[in-house]
C-alpha cells in the first residue's frame, strides 16, 4: 500500500527487553522522524533523518537507538525499555523542496510493564 | 524556538465558523506558521501554513496579524469530523525542518 505505515500497532514489553519499531513509506521521501507522545500531551521528536545513512538526535534521544540502511525504512529500537518508555510512537517523512509538509504514521501503541 | 501559546480548549458548535488563535510573540522573520490536526487514535495531519499573508485552502483558512505575533485557524463550517487536536507551529520553510508540537488546542463540536 502506498503511504506511510508503522509496525506493529500495539506491543507490549517488558522493562529491560529490547524493542524496534518500524516505519516503510513509499514516496522515496528524504527525511523521515520518530515522535513520541505521551497521554495528553504534544509530540516530542527523538531522532530525525536527512536521507540514507545520515541520522541526527532530536529533544528526546536518551534510550533509542535508530538506523537507515534504506530511504524507505526507518527503524527505531529501544534498546533496554523502561516504564517511561510507555508511549504512543508516530514516524513522519517529508520530501525535499515541499512546504515542510510532515505525513505522519498511524502510531504504535507501546506499553512497558 | 519560538514558542507558541493556545488556548487547552474550545467548543463549537456544527456547520459554525471556529476560529482557533495562536499568539507568537517572539516569531522570528524566518518563522512560518504551520497548523497540524491530530483526530482521536491518528497521527497528526497537515492543515495549512503561511508566511505573512492570510493562505486559505480546502481544509481551511489563516489569518496572520500585521505584525506576525499571532495568527487565527479559520475552520468556516465545523463539522463534527473537526473534532480534533489542533496545533500551530513556528518552523522554517526549509524541507526537513523540526516541528515543535505544544499541547495544542482541543477542539470539540457539539452536534
Amino acid at each position: 500500500d502506498a503511504g506511510i505505515t508503522q509496525s506493529p500497532r500495539y506491543k507490549i514489553t517488558e522493562t529491560g527487553r529490547q524493542v524496534t519499531l518500524m516505519c516503510h513509506q513509499t514516496w522515496s521521501h528524504s527525511y523521515m522522524f520518530w515522535y513520541r507522545q505521551d497521554l495528553g500531551h504534544g509530540l516530542r521528536l527523538i531522532y530525525y533523518s536527512a536521507a540514507a545513512d545520515i541520522t541526527d538526535k532530536g529533544e528526546v534521544p536518551d534510550g533509542y537507538v535508530v538506523s537507515r540502511s534504506k530511504t524507505e525504512n526507518f527503524p527505531l529500537t529501544l534498546e533496554s525499555a523502561t516504564r517511561s518508555q510507555t508511549s504512543v510512537y508516530f514516524c513522519a517523512s517529508t520530501f525535499v523542496g515541499g512546504l515542510n509538509e510532515q505525513f505522519f504514521g498511524p502510531g504504535t501503541r507501546l506499553t512497558v510493564l | 524556538d519560538a514558542k507558541t501559546t493556545q488556548p487547552n480548549s474550545m467548543e463549537s458548535n456544527e456547520e459554525e465558523p471556529v476560529h482557533l488563535p495562536c499568539n507568537h510573540s517572539t516569531i522570528s522573520g524566518t518563522d512560518y506558521i504551520h497548523w497540524y490536526r491530530q483526530l482521536p487514535s491518528q497521527g497528526p495531519e497537515y492543515v495549512i501554513h503561511g508566511l505573512t499573508s492570510n493562505v486559505n485552502n480546502r481544509m481551511a483558512s489563516l489569518a496572520i496579524a500585521e505584525d506576525r505575533k499571532s495568527s487565527t485557524l479559520i475552520l468556516h463550517r465545523a463539522t463534527l469530523r473537526d473534532a480534533a487536536v489542533y496545533y500551530c507551529i513556528l518552523s522554517l520553510r526549509t524541507s526537513g525542518s523540526r516541528l515543535t508540537f505544544g499541547e495544542g488546542t482541543q477542539l470539540t463540536v457539539n452536534p
